[in-house]
């Protein structure tokens, strides 16, 4: 199963409007990351976050941690129609013995005009 | 500018061919990743490459090969041992830490492969 899971899989607002996408994750982590996806491109990275930070800033986004809840938090304000993407959250794992990135299924957030 | 190019954009392959997927970066990252995305799906390691001439197999890499023979090149061959291949294909890139999660990876804009 994903280490990280966001929720929910599909958000749609108003523009204008702040969206809030949601991580967890099953074991400890040292960093967790979030990046953003157009349509048919490549990923790009947003924000990465430390097991020892509690919130991080750039821009209109927020991202906090909660390691405690073993869960990450995205806030885009004032969305804007170009904010419209999957995000997804991704977290270093151990994986058969091995430290990895891994990857979330992603929030597919729409901004209506 | 620096960056991953990934080539073709779209790909077709026939029953029983293989094809090539290209990725070059100009970043002077050691490490490089390739990743499957399916519709609606987040992202699962088929290979990586710490370092020039070594590379590993990720959670997916039945019916793939790769070869690391330069630092700036990863390509990633579908076999036609891969009986599903219709997928978004990204290649990655990152210093040693990003493979740790410790830094970022940076993708290429993929290859959308289709079967014929």
């Amino acid at each position: 199963s994903q280490q990280g899971e966001e929720d929910p899989q599909a958000l749609s607002i108003q523009e204008g409007e702040n969206a809030t996408m949601n991580c967890s994750y099953k074991t400890s982590i040292n960093n967790l990351q979030w990046y953003r996806q157009n349509s048919g491109r490549g990923l790009v990275h947003l924000i990465l976050i430390r097991s020892n930070e509690r919130e991080k800033h750039s821009g209109r986004l927020r991202v906090t941690l909660d390691t405690s809840k073993k869960s990450s938090s995205l806030l885009i304000t004032a969305s804007r129609a170009a904010d419209t993407a999957s995000y997804f959250c991704a977290t270093d794992s151990i994986i058969q013995g091995a430290q990895k990135l891994v990857f979330g299924q992603g929030t597919r957030l729409t901004i209506n005009p | 500018d620096g960056g991953i190019t990934q080539s073709p954009k779209y790909l077709f392959r026939k029953e029983g061919q293989n094809v090539t997927l290209s990725c070059e970066q100009n970043l002077n990252h050691d490490a490089m990743y390739w990743y499957r995305q399916d519709p609606g799906q987040g992202l699962r390691l088929i290979y990586y490459s710490q370092i020039v001439n070594d590379f590993q197999k990720g959670d997916i890499a039945e019916g793939y090969s790769v070869s690391r023979e330069k630092k700036e090149s990863f390509p990633l061959t579908v076999t036609s041992a891969q009986k599903n291949p219709t997928a978004f294909y990204l290649c990655a890139s990152s210093t040693t830490a990003g493979f740790l999660g410790n830094q970022p990876q940076h993708f290429g804009d993929g290859t959308r492969l289709s079967i014929l």
